[in-house]
């Protein structure tokens, strides 16, 4: 079955060091999503891709990247971890071919502890 | 910009009684709009959505919404109530041709036996 996955599922670091977060869809999605978690704030964007090579940032994206190389993944960087970044990340995917708003099919998520 | 209003973060329920959560959006454009729902320690699975057409949406569970443009609503109720319903509960919205939602800040919910 296609699905949607994310690695690690739980993940500590420390202040400062650069951590990538993996996302991987086997759907063959055009459109891939990163948010954020946190208590009190619900869902936020971070970044979007409509295709490859394809980037954009959402409404919390300072200190993370993405990069585009092929369909399936979408890989997120925090460029350098701050205790702020300490929250659940979740990955989406939607197919992108209908001109429609299409549903957004979510990953299991990444739970990040900086310290 | 749209956005997406839930009240009460938390929300009891007996079990067989009610579920009435509410969620009222603003947009400049007519929207789409969504629940998800969050079981623990997993991600969002889609309950309803509503796109065009019918304004009263059944979904998954037993579940339902009703889109009401006068009142900028789409609240999600079910008739009954089961511990099985116990778990977060989050509205969006999007626009024609964006594909980006904007989440409301959810509701736990608790069944009580």
């Amino acid at each position: 079955d296609a699905e949607i996955t994310q690695s690690p599922r739980h993940k500590i670091t420390e202040t400062g060091r650069q951590v990538t977060l993996a996302c991987h869809q086997t759907w063959n999605h055009n459109n891939m999503f990163w948010y954020r978690q946190d208590l009190g704030h619900g869902l936020r964007l971070i970044h979007y891709s409509y295709g490859v090579h394809d980037t954009n940032k959402g409404e919390v994206s300072d200190g993370y990247s993405v990069s585009r190389s092929n369909t399936e993944d979408l890989p997120l960087t925090l460029e350098s971890a701050a205790s702020s970044q300490t929250s659940v990340y979740f990955c989406a995917s939607s197919s992108g071919t209908s001109g429609l708003q299409e549903t957004q099919y979510f990953g299991p998520g990444t739970r990040l502890l900086v310290l | 910009a749209q956005s997406v209003t839930q009240l009460g973060s938390h929300v009891s329920v007996s079990e067989g009684a009610l579920v009435l959560l509410r969620c009222n959006y603003s947009s400049s454009v007519p929207p789409y709009l969504f629940w998800y729902v969050q079981y623990p320690n997993q991600g969002l699975q889609l309950l309803l959505k509503y796109t065009t057409g019918a304004t009263l949406v059944k979904g998954i569970n037993g579940f339902e919404a009703e889109f009401k443009k006068s009142e900028t609503s789409f609240h999600l109720t079910k008739p009954s109530a089961h511990m099985s319903d116990a778990a977060e509960y989050f509205c969006a919205v999007s626009r024609y041709g964006n594909n980006r939602l904007a989440f409301g800040k959810g509701n736990q919910v608790v069944v009580i036996p």
